[in-house]
C-alpha cells in the first residue's frame, strides 16, 4: 500500500531543543493528521488539519497543512523527555472512505 | 471521550491455530472500524475496513479468508487470524470512527506471536 514519506527517519536531540519533522506525498489529501505512538501502544492523535495552509497548535506542538495539500510539517518546541516516541503523519481522503494512509514515521529520542 | 479497547493485549499461539482479536468502542457507537497491522520498526498498514452489518472491505494483498472480520454491532469488531503462521506475528491495531466526524480513535493494539 501507499505510504507517505516522512523525514527525518530518526532524531536524537537534547532536552529543551526544538524539533521539526515533515511529511510529503505524491498525491493530495483532504485531511492531515499527526499521531504519536509509544512502544507497544496504539497511536494517539496530536493534531488534525483540515484546510490547505492551516496552521494549528496544541500546546508545544504546531503543525501546518501545506498549500499544495501534498505535505505537512510538525514542530515541537522545548522538547522534554516524555516527547520520546514515534511520530506518524497520516493523510485522509474523503473519496476513499476516510481511510488513513500513514507516513513512515520519525523516531524521536530526547537526551536529558 | 472516545475510548477504544482491544482484547487480548498480547497472545502467543502455535502455528496452525486460529486467534480472535476483539476491538470495542467503549463510549460511542462506531459505524466504521479499521484494522491495521504493524511490523517491528515499520508504519501502520491498513488491512481492512469493517462496516457494521456488512462485509468488510480488504486492502489489496490482504487475504480475506485468512483474516476474517466480523462487525456484529456498533461497538464491536473482531479480527480472526485463521491458521496462523509465524509470518503473521505482528502488532494488530484497530481504530473506530464515530461517524459524525472523520476522526479515528485507535485501540492499544494486540501483539500476536505465532510459534
Amino acid at each position: 500500500g501507499q505510504q507517505l514519506n516522512q523525514s527525518p527517519q530518526s532524531m536524537f536531540i537534547q532536552e529543551g531543543e526544538d524539533v521539526s519533522m515533515n511529511c510529503t506525498s505524491s498525491s493530495i489529501f483532504n485531511t492531515w493528521l499527526w499521531y504519536k505512538q509509544d512502544p507497544g501502544e496504539g497511536p494517539v492523535l496530536l493534531i488534525a488539519l483540515y484546510k490547505a495552509g492551516e496552521l494549528t497548535s496544541n500546546g508545544r506542538l504546531t503543525a501546518q497543512f501545506g498549500i499544495t495539500r501534498k505535505d505537512s510539517f510538525l514542530n515541537i518546541s522545548a522538547s522534554i523527555p516524555s516527547d520520546v516516541g514515534i511520530y506518524f503523519c497520516a493523510g485522509q481522503l474523503y473519496s476513499s472512505g476516510d481511510k488513513l494512509t500513514f507516513g513512515t514515521g520519525t523516531r524521536l529520542a530526547v537526551r536529558p | 471521550g472516545a475510548v477504544v479497547s482491544q482484547h487480548p493485549s498480547r497472545v502467543i499461539c502455535k502455528s496452525g491455530t486460529s486467534v480472535k482479536i476483539e476491538c470495542r468502542s467503549l463510549d460511542f457507537q462506531a459505524t466504521t472500524m479499521f484494522w491495521y497491522r504493524q511490523f517491528p520498526k515499520q508504519s501502520l498498514m491498513l488491512m481492512a475496513t469493517s462496516n457494521e452489518g456488512s462485509k468488510a472491505t480488504y486492502e489489496q494483498g490482504v487475504e480475506k479468508d485468512k483474516f476474517l472480520i466480523n462487525h456484529a454491532s456498533l461497538t464491536l469488531s473482531t479480527l480472526t487470524v485463521t491458521s496462523a503462521h509465524p509470518e503473521d506475528s505482528s502488532f494488530y491495531i484497530c481504530s473506530a470512527g464515530k461517524g459524525d466526524t472523520d476522526t479515528q480513535y485507535f485501540g492499544p493494539g494486540t501483539r500476536l506471536t505465532v510459534l
